[in-house]
């Protein structure tokens, strides 16, 4: 059981807003800043959303996050055939004094 | 352009040792803190752990399920980061991934892992 809570999958149709959620506790979510990566079939992670709600450069920014008290999200707005992709959450984690991931969320396109 | 390459993955037996390397470029190796996160086949990624940089003590923090078995180390010279694994067991198999930054310390908790590299397969089997 990952320690940050997300759906395994979610889906939408090109053009919709999708929301992916991910649930923490005041050891993490509650007092640390939360991350967005984004990992392609047979790919590396990649960083899309950095300290809550910033994008890197490059980043589109149908991409967005928000965090709210132990909880975040991660929007995707102009839903594309290649944000399909695994979407993970991760944050530090204050009692476990380590990084701690979302079990991930498998983002399909139908 | 920012460049991890890991290397030093493969097939290793229980109990064995193994050592990975993450060769960097395109950035000042030295300024920044180095971490490893592992990925399980067919499995979410987990943290493995993070080295500091010297400026800030060369100081590391690992996951509980590796601690006292990994160690993490750094040739700031070469702009290689290390990661020793002793006493492997079949649950280390993973794709070991080398990023950047992802440093945490008392005062300073803005650390995130920016870059990543391709990733290692590293398999424990008898």
């Amino acid at each position: 059981q990952s320690v940050l809570t997300q759906p395994p999958s979610a889906s939408g149709t090109p053009g919709q807003r999708v929301t992916i959620s991910c649930s923490g506790s005041s050891s993490n979510i509650g007092s640390n800043y939360i991350y967005w990566y984004q990992q392609l079939p047979g790919k590396a992670p990649k960083l899309l959303i950095y300290r809550n709600y910033q994008r890197p450069s490059g980043v589109p920014d149908r991409f967005s996050g928000s965090k709210s008290g132990t909880s975040a999200s991660l929007a995707i707005s102009g839903l594309r055939s290649e944000d399909e992709a695994d979407y993970y959450c991760a944050g530090w984690d204050d009692s476990l004094s380590g990084w701690v991931f979302g079990g991930g969320t498998k983002l399909t396109v139908l | 352009e920012v460049q991890l390459v890991e290397s030093g993955g493969g097939l290793v037996q229980p109990g064995r040792s193994l050592r990975l390397s993450c060769t960097a470029s395109g950035f000042n190796f030295a300024d920044y803190a180095m971490s490893w996160v592992r990925q399980a086949p067919e499995k979410g990624l987990e943290w493995v752990g993070f080295i500091t940089s010297k400026a800030y003590g060369g100081t590391t923090e690992y996951a509980a399920s590796v601690r006292g078995r990994f160690t993490l180390s750094r040739d700031d010279s070469k702009s290689i980061a290390y990661l020793q694994m002793s006493s492997l067991k079949t649950e280390d198999t993973a794709v070991y991934y080398c990023t950047r930054g992802g440093g945490i310390w008392s005062g300073y908790r803005a650390g995130y892992f920016d870059y990543w590299g391709q990733g290692t397969l590293v398999t424990v089997s008898s």
